[in-house]
């Protein structure tokens, strides 16, 4: 199994630029999840889906979108890039009590 | 959701012991206690969950005492490679999601 893969690695943005994210995961796991994480600082919950169709805000959602119509797709859109955003971006998937995390997305918005 | 709280920094000498505590004095009767850690620019990784018994894995062993208000995360025999961000997390009750703290920044030292 591969886990959790996100992609891209990196990515620059200019402000008002949008993107999508990918986050994938090949253990057929129900539930998914973003994270965002400043610099020094803990993940914030973005975003998380319990199941294909279903999907639940978590703390910090504003600017963001997600969709989940499979179940091993997760993406994660930002419409509208603000500097605000500049972070590094985590998907996990959640099996029983273990969220396994991907290795994260770092986006720069200038 | 409970929070926790947790030293930001810690160091341990490479072989012995690393004792991490935690404080999590608002917990409710049916929230687990959660470690995770994340070793420089990785996503977070899995460590050990526990309700009110002390819990062992291949990693680590969590203490939680008996008014479940803090646990301790115990790595038995610290080497180079555990140095990371440790978090200690109290599970929500909505789709199982992590509410991430600052966490404790664990340094092993030769």
């Amino acid at each position: 199994n591969a886990g959790v893969t996100q992609t891209p690695k990196f990515r620059i943005l200019k402000i008002g630029q949008s993107m999508t994210l990918q986050c994938t995961q090949d253990m057929n796991h129900n539930y998914m999840y973003w994270y965002r994480q400043d610099p020094g600082m803990g993940l914030k919950l973005i975003y998380y889906s319990v199941g294909a169709g279903i999907t639940d805000k978590g703390e910090v959602p504003n600017g963001y979108n997600v969709s989940r119509s499979t179940t091993e797709d997760f993406p994660l859109r930002l419409e509208l890039a603000a500097p605000s955003q500049t972070s590094v971006y985590f998907c996990a998937s959640r099996v029983g009590e273990t969220q396994y995390f991907g290795p994260g997305t770092r986006l720069l918005v200038l | 959701d409970a929070k926790t709280t947790q030293p930001p920094s810690m160091d341990c000498a490479e072989g012995r012991a690393a004792n991490l505590p935690c404080n999590h004095s608002t917990i409710s009767g049916n929230e687990y206690v959660y470690w995770y850690r994340q070793i420089h620019s990785q996503g977070p990784q899995y460590i050990i969950h526990g309700l009110k018994n002390n819990e062992t894995n291949e990693m680590a062993s969590l203490i939680i005492t008996e008014d479940r208000k803090s646990s301790t995360l115990i790595l038995p025999h610290a080497t180079l490679r555990d140095t990371a961000v440790y978090y200690c997390i109290v599970r929500g009750n909505q789709g199982g999601k992590l509410i991430f703290g600052q966490g404790t920044e664990l340094s092993v030292k030769p």
